[in-house]
């Protein structure tokens, strides 16, 4: 999910379908990734991390792969709902004393 | 825990004038950190703290901008005079311990510049 400029890459989904968002980070150094979804109108909101030493992680209807062989990163939504209609942003640190470093975003939509 | 708060969440100012923003960070937090975010270069940092103390300002776009943080639950951004190209949404987020890992945003100020 890179950004091109004003225009977001955009994953329509059914809802109850599963949602699968994808994000190429530039470091292979990096050792920290992170998920964030921003509704309109609000700030970026916490969804899941990981760090380079594990390839995925899984919380309540989401899980985050990483695949450090290719720099690739993606977050899956089990069952998609309308409520996961949003912005995502994946972000990388390079190490610990470094800061976080946003990608372009891609925006979910989620049709009923 | 009410999350990071910022003030105003709606700023219209003209070219010229000074615009401060203000943020109340999570208590407890021992990071502080202002973003800029627009459709063209999403999402950019611009200048951190780390116990009140600036640690990195080397986002900040030039000599009109301005951050302060005077104690632990209180940091202000300021811009003096205001551009229009300044029109963004600002992000205040706060994270505490390692440093960013989990940062907690607040719900932004919309600042226009007319």
């Amino acid at each position: 999910g890179e950004s091109v400029g004003l225009h977001l890459p955009t994953l329509s989904v059914q809802e109850g379908d599963n949602s699968i968002i994808n994000c190429a980070y530039s470091n292979s150094a990096s050792d920290y990734f992170i998920w964030y979804k921003q509704e309109s109108g609000k700030g970026p909101q916490f969804i899941i991390d990981i760090r380079s030493n594990m390839d995925k992680r899984q919380g309540q209807r989401v899980t985050v792969l990483l695949n450090k062989t290719v720099k690739h990163l993606s977050l899956q939504i089990a069952a998609t709902q309308p409520g996961d209609s949003a912005v995502y942003f994946c972000a990388e640190r390079y190490n610990a004393g470094n800061m976080l470093t946003f990608g372009g975003g891609t925006r979910l939509m989620v049709k009923p | 825990d009410a999350g990071v708060i910022q003030s105003p969440r709606h700023e219209v100012t003209e070219m010229g004038q000074e615009v401060t923003l203000r943020c109340k960070p999570i208590s407890g937090h021992d990071y502080l950190f202002w973003y800029r975010q627009t459709m063209m270069r999403g999402l950019e940092l611009l200048i951190y703290f780390n116990n009140n103390v600036p640690i990195d300002d080397s986002g900040m776009p030039e000599d009109r901008f301005s951050a302060k943080m005077p104690n632990a639950s209180f940091s202000t951004l300021k811009i003096q005079p205001s551009e229009p190209r300044d029109s963004a949404v600002y992000f205040c987020a706060s994270s505490f311990g390692q440093t960013n890992e989990k940062l907690f945003f607040g719900s932004g100020t919309q600042l226009s510049v007319l």
